[in-house]
């Protein structure tokens, strides 16, 4: 079975560009997760799809990140201006849902490193 | 809302050497309890999961981890530690109905040769 891909693995930019980060989750998983992981600190969610609609993006910072799935498969995760504590992993997952309950744990990628300097 | 504490932030232990990990939740209602690894370079792992049932759940290389419904714990443990055990090993946890993992600090474990 093959992965969650993510890519790029490494981005760095300068405060105020923009960025894209892209997901491709298991084949057959309808939930996609992207979450942010600041150095030292535990994956925190940003945004939840349930096929190409949002379930929860509650702690996702709209001003400036925005992220769409739009055929239920692959996903993009952007900023737009980046900033400095913008610097983190960017983390995709994605997992078999059914009956609105978490069948077996996430399967993550490898994850984005973004520089932000 | 729910959160995961993982008291220790770093462990340094010499191979051979017992180790157990703490992991505190706090929510009062059904849980899914995981653990994950992160060996470095590489993608967060699945070590072991908790639904349902016996308490004393078993994982990959060795990893076992005890869920204690009084104490809101689900501690990670294993008998004897190797240097390839080096990593960053997180808990995570799905309480009720909530769709989403939330996951603790982590602890990075430090295995000495």
């Amino acid at each position: 079975e093959a992965g969650v891909a993510q890519s790029p693995r490494y981005k760095i930019i300068e405060k105020r560009q923009s960025v894209a980060f892209w997901c491709n989750p298991i084949s057959g998983h309808a939930t996609l997760y992207w979450y942010q992981q600041i150095l030292g600190q535990g994956p925190k969610l940003l945004i939840q799809f349930q096929n190409n609609g949002v379930v929860d993006d509650s702690q996702l910072p709209k001003d400036r990140f925005s992220a769409e799935r739009l055929k239920g498969v692959d996903s993009t995760l952007k900023i737009q201006p980046a900033k400095l504590e913008d610097s983190a992993v960017y983390l995709c997952a994605s997992s078999l849902v059914s009956g609105g309950a978490i069948q077996t744990g996430y399967t993550f990628g490898s994850g984005t490193r973004l520089t932000v300097v | 809302a729910q959160s995961v504490s993982q008291h220790n932030h770093h462990v340094i232990l010499s191979e051979a050497a017992s180790l157990e990990l703490g992991c505190n939740y706090s929510y009062g209602g059904t849980v899914n309890l995981f653990w994950y690894v992160q060996y470095p370079g590489q993608h967060l792992q699945l070590l072991l999961k908790y639904f349902s049932g016996d308490p004393l759940v078993k994982g990959i290389k060795g990893f076992e981890a005890e869920f204690i419904k009084s104490k809101f714990s689900f501690n990670l443990r294993k008998p004897s530690v190797q240097w390839s055990d080096t990593a960053e090993y997180f808990c995570a946890v799905r309480a009720g109905s909530a769709r989403q993992l939330t996951f603790g600090s982590g602890t990075q474990l430090t295995v000495l040769p």
